[in-house]
């Protein structure tokens, strides 16, 4: 069964700072992988997708993510942080034969970034 | 403008009623979704329909129906609610070929 597995429960950073969010997913065909926001009292909206092609994929707002195929993970980044990415994040994985477009989502990490 | 919406944004009920979550998106998808998010932000999808069809059914207790009047509409029914139902639930719809979900602001369900 698929999993996905966000290893940072609650990660407080300081404006400026730099930003990396771990992610692993269990899974051993082709994957689709997606980085979801949620802001505060806000519904979920995308910050970025990998389907295929260039593993670093770049997204809204300045964050990129990168798809370690060999490690199974598809980490977060972002160079420096505003006080406004104050939000919890969600990695999901889809298999790419899914034709259903099932989403299986890890368990989120809260980031809070001080001013 | 609201691309996925649900009516009621919040929802406060005893045990034991009846009670039902509208979610709608005037985005043109086939295919919605019905996802509950527990008290620690744990997303879990529960059912999908793809043009009024029900094309994905996870583990969720009978008490639980959606229903499809069309592609635009996903309502969720719950009967005999209990304590442990209460949550957000969302809604979200996808586009076919980019496999990107949108998502509903979410209806906050609490069971007294």
């Amino acid at each position: 069964a698929q999993s996905v597995s966000q290893h940072n429960h609650h990660v407080i950073l300081s404006e400026a700072a730099s930003l990396e969010l771990g992610c692993n997913y269990s899974y051993g065909g082709t994957v689709n992988l997606f980085w979801y926001v949620q802001y505060p009292g806000q519904h979920l909206q995308l910050l970025l997708k990998y389907f295929s092609g260039d593993p670093l994929v770049k997204g809204i707002k300045g964050f990129e993510a990168e798809f370690i195929k060999s490690k199974f993970s598809f980490n977060l980044r972002k160079p420096s942080v505003q006080w406004s990415d104050t939000a919890e994040y969600f990695c999901a994985v889809k298999a790419a034969d899914n034709q259903g477009g099932k989403l299986i989502f890890g368990q989120g990490t809260e980031l809070s970034v001080k001013p | 403008d609201t691309a996925v919406s649900q009516t009621p944004k919040y929802l406060v009920t005893q045990m034991g009623n009846d009670k039902s979550i509208k979610c709608e998106q005037n985005l043109g998808h086939d295919t919605m979704y019905w996802y509950k998010q527990d008290s620690k932000k744990f997303l879990k999808i529960m059912f999908s329909y793809n043009n009024k069809e029900l094309i994905i059914n996870e583990t969720v207790p009978n008490r639980f129906s959606p229903k499809s009047p069309d592609k635009a509409h996903l309502n969720l029914h719950i009967n005999s609610l209990e304590l442990g139902d209460s949550a957000v639930y969302f809604c979200a719809s996808r586009e076919t070929d980019s496999y990107e979900q949108y998502f509903g602001p979410g209806t906050r369900l609490t069971v007294t």
